[in-house]
């Protein structure tokens, strides 16, 4: 079993729709939870960060943590054609500080 | 400011022959990673330095994956001889401050093994 498992979809929603994405994790020493989008042919870049358990809102994303349920999920509100992308879940801490660990990805498409 | 650098963006060899590619990070990033991204799947550690030291090569293939950061600056990737299992995206990164979890990514250097 992975560390951090992420639903791969794909995902396609219409212009304007709410979009979940959601990362579980394994590795209780995690704490600082980050989001990456990566556009086709393109390297990531970093999205949201998060430490510990919480929510933070930048503008129409929301990053939610649990910890205790070792969940984490990126709302996007009012989603658009450009937030089409791969959205990467990532995390680290403990022994694992400084080394990024990955979920597979989620390939978002939203339709005009 | 120029972001990470990496090279050749595209490369196609033989099996069993050798490959090289080349990173070079933001400027003042000590730390520079190089990460393995296989088709539909997210990116995997192989290696990562602090200044010219590898802290972390524990996911390198050693008998056949090398790296290096001379000077702590440029690194290099090889990988000798290369397998059919081996096409992926190699993607190098560099941070500043790890505590933001701020890695800034190449555009990757994307390797076909015939």
């Amino acid at each position: 079993q992975k560390e951090v498992e992420q639903d791969p979809g794909p995902l396609s929603v219409p212009e304007g729709a709410i979009v979940s994405l959601n990362c579980t994790y394994s590795n209780s020493a995690f704490q600082y939870f980050m989001w990456y989008r990566q556009y086709s042919r393109k390297g990531p870049e970093l999205l949201m960060y998060t430490y510990s358990s919480g929510n933070k809102e930048d503008g129409r994303f929301t990053a939610q943590v649990d910890k205790s349920s070792k969940y984490i999920s990126l709302f996007i509100r009012d989603s658009q054609p450009s937030d089409s992308a791969t959205y990467l879940c990532a995390m680290t801490g403990g022994t694992s500080y400084g080394k990024l660990t990955f979920g597979q990805g989620t390939i978002l498409t939203v339709h005009p | 400011e120029a972001g990470v650098v990496q090279s050749p963006r595209y490369k196609i060899i033989e099996k069993k022959q050798p490959v090289a590619f080349w990173c070079n990070p933001i400027s003042g990033h000590n730390t520079l990673y190089w990460y393995l991204q296989n088709l539909g799947q997210g990116p995997e550690l192989l290696i990562r330095y602090e200044n010219e030291e590898a802290v972390d090569d524990s996911q390198l293939p050693k008998d056949r994956f090398s790296a290096e950061r001379l000077k702590g600056v440029d690194s290099t990737l090889k990988i000798q001889p290369a397998e059919l299992g081996d096409s992926a995206v190699y993607l190098c990164a560099s941070s500043l401050d790890m505590n933001t979890g701020e890695l800034f990514f190449g555009e990757g250097s994307r390797l076909t093994v015939l």
